[in-house]
């Protein structure tokens, strides 16, 4: 089992839909889990940590389940705006390990 | 506020050659890394740094040197480009390895025919 899964997508959404993403992660010891956006020949981004009992910052919903081991990440009422790539990253063995990504594209 | 910066942003080498990539930040950041990145393989570590003077290796480290001789300062350098080594290779820091998210610099494209 890799250490980080995430679905590669395309999610192809239109414009105020809600999105979800999910990532699981392997290793129970982590501590340390963030949202990352990256748009196309850009570098990541932070967009959010992930906090133990979720968080929320405008329309971003973040999320943990410790229990089985995956992170998640909503977006309410989308905006082109936000079509991005979107890496869930979560500490490991070595240090902080990347998933694949997501790719979200908002239509118009 | 330069945060990470990186040096340079485009490169053509041919097969053989050497080369440094250049990675400095001045956040005072402990951890350092070097990640490349390529179409459908997401961001994979070549080395990282916890400190001034250590090093380690990551995912992906053949063909890739490392040194950190000061904390603002880790370059990558190519021994001997190989065609496979084409990418975009970013480099990050943070206050620590595991608990702190990543500042990336802006990536550098490398092409090597």
């Amino acid at each position: 089992r890799k250490e980080v899964e995430q679905d590669p997508g395309p999610f192809n959404v239109p414009e105020g839909a809600t999105v979800a993403f999910n990532c699981t992660y392997s290793n129970s010891a982590s501590q340390s889990f963030f949202w990352y956006r990256q748009d196309c020949r850009k570098e990541p981004k932070l967009l959010m940590s992930v906090y133990s009992s979720g968080n929320e910052d405008g329309r971003f919903t973040a999320q943990l389940n410790r229990a089985s081991q995956y992170i998640s990440l909503l977006i309410r009422d989308s905006k082109l705006s936000d079509s991005a790539t979107y890496l869930c990253v979560v500490s490991g063995n070595t240090p902080l390990v990347f998933g694949k990504g997501t790719r979200l594209s908002v239509i118009a | 506020n330069a945060g990470v910066t990186q040096t340079p942003k485009f490169q053509v080498l041919k097969t053989g050659q050497s080369m440094t990539l250049q990675c400095a930040q001045d956040m005072n950041h402990e951890y350092m890394s070097w990640y490349r990145q390529d179409p459908g393989m997401g961001l994979r570590l070549i080395h990282y740094s916890v400190g001034a003077g250590i090093t380690d290796q990551g995912e992906v480290p053949n063909g890739y040197n490392v040194s950190r001789s000061t904390t603002e300062d880790f370059p990558l350098r190519l021994l001997s480009a190989a065609p496979s080594q084409t990418s975009v290779y970013f480099c990050a820091s943070s206050p620590s390895a595991r608990s702190s998210p990543l500042h990336f610099g802006n990536g550098t494209r490398l092409t090597v025919t």
